[in-house]
């Protein structure tokens, strides 16, 4: 089945350590994207790409990092830098242009800095 | 995007149909009109998209008038499982990719 996965589910970090979400899909989509959700809030827009080798800082980019070395792939990088990791992350993606903006978003990774 | 202004929460009972209404004053000429559902610990869900007049499907209506400054999405005949966040966003379709949620509107459906 076509869609998008994310792993792992639960993520836990001691402060000061970097780590690693993975987001994978195989919709064929050219664009994806990474969000932050912090309880009762809505999602936060932390980067984003279009293509392969190409990526954009969102709103909240400090303390993140990505990489898009293939189509498939759009992992996040949170690291020490990033004071408050403790979050819902939602990966995402689209059809590049988005001719119908639907987009089609994984499970979600629950970090937790212990 | 255009900003979008949503109702923070709204709630309703089983079996009524539920209107909630976005703002969007600035929408562009070439902006269209999306609704996300979202339950708890799960991503978003693509509900509806709509550029002018209304647009039905087997889950909801999006009703957008004429001067496109407003849409409302509209859900029929509740249930439980309906509680849930929803989200407006307007944009471009074909020339933006940056795709930014509002807070969006928490729906709770009481028995």
């Amino acid at each position: 089945d076509g869609g998008i996965t994310q792993s792992p589910k639960y993520l836990f970090r001691k402060e000061g350590q970097n780590v690693t979400l993975s987001c994978e899909q195989n919709l064929n989509h050219d664009a994806m994207y990474w969000y932050r959700q912090d309880p009762g809030q809505g999602l936060r827009l932390i980067y984003y790409s279009q293509i392969v080798n190409d990526f954009q800082k969102g709103d909240i980019a400090e303390g993140y990092s990505v990489s898009r070395e293939k189509k498939e792939s759009f992992p996040l990088t949170v690291t020490s830098a990033q004071k408050n990791p403790t979050a819902f992350y939602l990966c995402a993606s689209s059809i590049d242009p988005p001719m119908n903006y639907e987009a089609f978003f994984g499970q979600g990774t629950r970090l937790t800095v212990v | 995007l255009a900003k979008t202004t949503q109702p923070i929460s709204m709630d309703s009972y089983e079996g009524q149909e539920v209107n909630i209404t976005c703002s969007h004053n600035n929408i562009a000429t070439n902006d269209y009109i999306t609704w996300y559902q979202q339950f708890p610990s799960q991503g978003p869900r693509f509900i509806i998209q709509g550029y002018k007049t209304k647009v039905t499907n087997e889950v909801a209506s999006l009703f957008i008038p004429a001067d496109r400054k407003s849409s409302t999405l509209s859900l029929p005949r509740v249930s439980l499982s309906d509680t849930a966040v929803y989200y407006c966003l307007v944009g471009e379709t074909y020339n933006n990719n940056d795709m930014r949620f509002g807070a969006g509107t928490r729906l709770t459906v009481k028995p």
